[in-house]
């Protein structure tokens, strides 16, 4: 089956810097999607990316699709702690499940 | 507010007693399905119904199945629980296969 390659794992950032993750597939998909999750909690859509080249924000949160459609990447800036949690990439062809990175696990130190 | 209910939060069964995990939906979306997430990795798809269409992943053990009694609910059936089904597990809602709604899941523990 499809897999995508998250990375980094793991990531301890100070308060108030830029954190930067990707995720790479083998193959193409249609939509990529970026979730966060708190221990103890489902995951919860931060960002939907639908289109190649798609630049899309949400607050401090900016992710791209990238233009192959085997790539996307998340970025936040001026990291809080309450940014901590494990960021799941997802990737989607049309009328499939989901399938889901590894995750990055985000501690900010304040 | 419309959401994915899952019930209970936490769940403790013996080794090899049935247990069953509970989901329920007011967004009236028509795809529902399960996932195991163990601690640190990402989420599993199990398996997940598509409208009343039961669609199993090839590599989901025989020990769960899965009841969808109507558009609202679904159910996972755990048959036997071993020591290697502790995990967490979600259930998910979806409008065709957009719109993915998780809910926050059930630990369960296995004694």
């Amino acid at each position: 089956g499809q897999q995508l390659n998250q990375s980094p794992q793991s990531m301890f950032i100070q308060e108030g810097e830029d954190v930067s993750m990707n995720c790479t597939s083998s193959s193409i998909f249609n939509t990529w999607l970026w979730y966060k999750q708190e221990p103890g909690e489902g995951p919860v859509l931060l960002i939907a990316l639908y289109k190649a080249g798609e630049l899309t924000s949400n607050g401090r949160l900016t992710a791209q699709f990238g233009i192959t459609r085997k790539d996307s990447f998340l970025n936040i800036s001026a990291s809080i702690p309450s940014d901590v949690g494990i960021y799941f990439c997802a990737g989607q062809l049309r009328n499939t499940p989901l399938v889901f990175g590894k995750g990055t696990r985000l501690s900010v130190i304040a | 507010d419309a959401m994915v209910i899952q019930n209970p939060r936490y769940q403790v069964t013996q080794f090899g007693k049935p247990v069953t995990l509970s989901c329920s939906q007011t967004l009236n979306h028509n795809v529902m399905y399960w996932y195991q997430q163990k601690s640190s990795q990402a989420p599993k798809l199990l398996f997940h119904y598509y409208d009343k269409d039961f669609n199993n992943e090839a590599d989901t053990p025989d020990n769960f199945q899965s009841r969808r009694p109507n558009t609202s609910f679904c159910f996972l059936d755990i048959r036997s629980p071993g020591l290697g089904d502790a995990a967490m597990y979600l259930c998910a809602t979806s409008r065709g296969h957009l719109d993915y709604t998780f809910g926050s899941g059930t630990r369960l523990t296995v004694v």
